[in-house]
């Protein structure tokens, strides 16, 4: 089974800083994919970034990076730039490569304030 | 495209009462998935369809629990005889290629009295 541990419960940056959110992960696949997911206070969850195991290359969605080290597991998220809206959980999500299973394994989270 | 929706957004029940649950994908999303958040938790894998087929329900899913998912479009959840365990938000989401990641509705809050 696989395991994601975000062991952060909790993170502050200064407005237009630079934060970093770790996960890591336990599994014995190869091929696997990973997310990181943004839940504002009270609304829905969506997908802030994704990473293809395969690729070395890490993932860059505008101010969001991830550094992503399949040796060690460890899959962080960089945030620069930081705004006033990206205050909210941070889920770290992994997924196997299996095509018909495809269900999202979830961290606990992380809670990100902005401080203006 | 409008997105995922669930109705309702709050549900209150006494303990011992039937509750359920109703989730609209994005139309031309094939895959549709039930999760469990509580309080401070990342969501918990409930159960998950592929066009109208159940193909895996997880083991936190007592025989109270029901899901369906009638000619591959809406799904709903049910509980029976709810337990104040119960409480939580329900999430619902869909995808057409799930590697691509899914799209979340807002969810509903169940709370058992």
């Amino acid at each position: 089974a696989q395991t994601v541990t975000q062991s952060q419960p909790e993170m502050s940056v200064q407005e237009a800083e630079t934060v970093t959110l770790s996960c890591t992960y336990d599994t014995s696949e190869n091929n696997y994919y990973l997310f990181w997911y943004k839940q504002p206070p009270s609304r829905q969850m969506i997908l802030v970034i994704r990473q293809e195991a395969y690729k070395q290359q890490n993932a860059t969605e505008n101010r969001f990076s991830v550094n992503f080290q399949k040796a060690a597991k460890s899959f962080s998220l960089k945030i620069s730039d930081s705004q006033l809206g990206d205050t909210a959980m941070y889920f770290c999500a992994f997924m196997k490569d299996t095509g018909a299973n495809s269900k999202l394994t979830f961290g606990k989270g992380i809670t990100l304030s902005v401080r203006p | 495209d409008t997105g995922v929706s669930q109705n309702p957004r709050h549900k209150i029940t006494k303990r011992g009462q039937n509750v359920t649950f109703r989730c609209d994908p994005i139309s031309e999303h094939n895959r549709l998935y039930w999760y469990r958040q509580t309080l401070g938790q990342g969501p918990e894998f409930l159960t998950y369809f592929q066009n109208e087929a159940q193909l895996e329900k997880s083991r936190l899913l007592s025989d109270r629990f029901s899901a369906e998912r009638p000619k591959g479009s809406f799904s709903t959840l049910e509980i029976q005889r709810t337990e104040q365990g119960d409480s939580a938000m329900y999430l619902c989401a869909s995808s057409q290629s799930a590697k691509y990641g899914y799209t979340f509705g807002s969810g509903t809050r169940l709370t058992v009295v």
